[in-house]
């Protein structure tokens, strides 16, 4: 059983204001992903990690940041959210290198509204 | 660019039909190969994979997949559905920057 979890689960939320959405896996992975998922479409890749202090942008732009000050705890905050930032928001962490399967595990995602 | 793409978006069975889902990705070098399932309220997890040896993968709860490595495909197959098996279904394959790409998924609904 995936050890990763996500709060909230839902957020309604108006214009302009700042949320954090909290990620935390008790696996001891490096590696740590978020991704933005729409209905009906693809998992784009917004931000990931490969370890403590590292933090990079993925392939979808996006205007959240991300930090990564403990390996268990990857949060991405929006500044000010717009209604363009409602999605699902799904955080997710793989196994370390030489433990062989780069199998990404999920949390069960953020729904986020912005009003 | 990378991309995987998953031929049919929504799909309607009745219970013990045969399922094939199509995944077709466009990356030519090494590939790991990944399908995920998402039944409804849960989380995305794993179904099977592919990494090397036997292209002919068994998964979780009696799926399978084959990859095709000269058509660049990666079709996951089920000989007879469940109405348990009502789910969205994700094909994914990990290129050589260590980046999971995802297709659109697939809307599995088993009719009882």
């Amino acid at each position: 059983e995936a050890d990763i979890y996500q709060t909230p689960r839902y957020l309604v939320i108006g214009t302009g204001k700042k949320i954090t959405l909290e990620c935390s896996q008790t696996m001891g992975h490096d590696k740590m992903y978020w991704y933005q998922q729409d209905p009906g479409m693809e998992l784009h890749l917004i931000h990931y990690s490969y370890g403590v202090n590292s933090t990079e942008k993925g392939d979808l732009s996006s205007e959240s940041t991300v930090s990564r000050i403990r390996t268990e705890h990857f949060p991405l905050t929006l500044e000010s959210a717009r209604p363009s930032h409602t999605s699902q928001y799904l955080c997710a962490s793989s196994e370390n290198p030489g433990q062989g399967t780069y199998e990404q595990y999920f949390g069960p995602g953020t729904r986020l509204t912005v009003t | 660019a990378q991309s995987v793409s998953q031929h049919n978006h929504h799909v309607i069975l009745s219970e013990a039909a045969s399922l094939e889902l199509g995944c077709n990705y466009s990356y030519g070098g090494t590939v790991n190969l990944f399908w995920y399932v998402q039944y409804p309220g849960q989380h995305l997890q794993l179904l099977l994979k592919y990494f090397s040896g036997d292209p002919l993968v068994k998964g979780i709860k009696g799926f399978e997949a084959e990859f095709i490595k000269s058509k660049f495909s990666f079709n996951l197959r089920k000989p007879s559905v469940q109405w348990s098996d009502t789910a969205e279904y994700f094909c994914a394959v990990r290129n050589r920057d260590d980046k999971i790409i995802f297709g659109k998924g697939t809307r599995l609904h088993i009719l009882p």
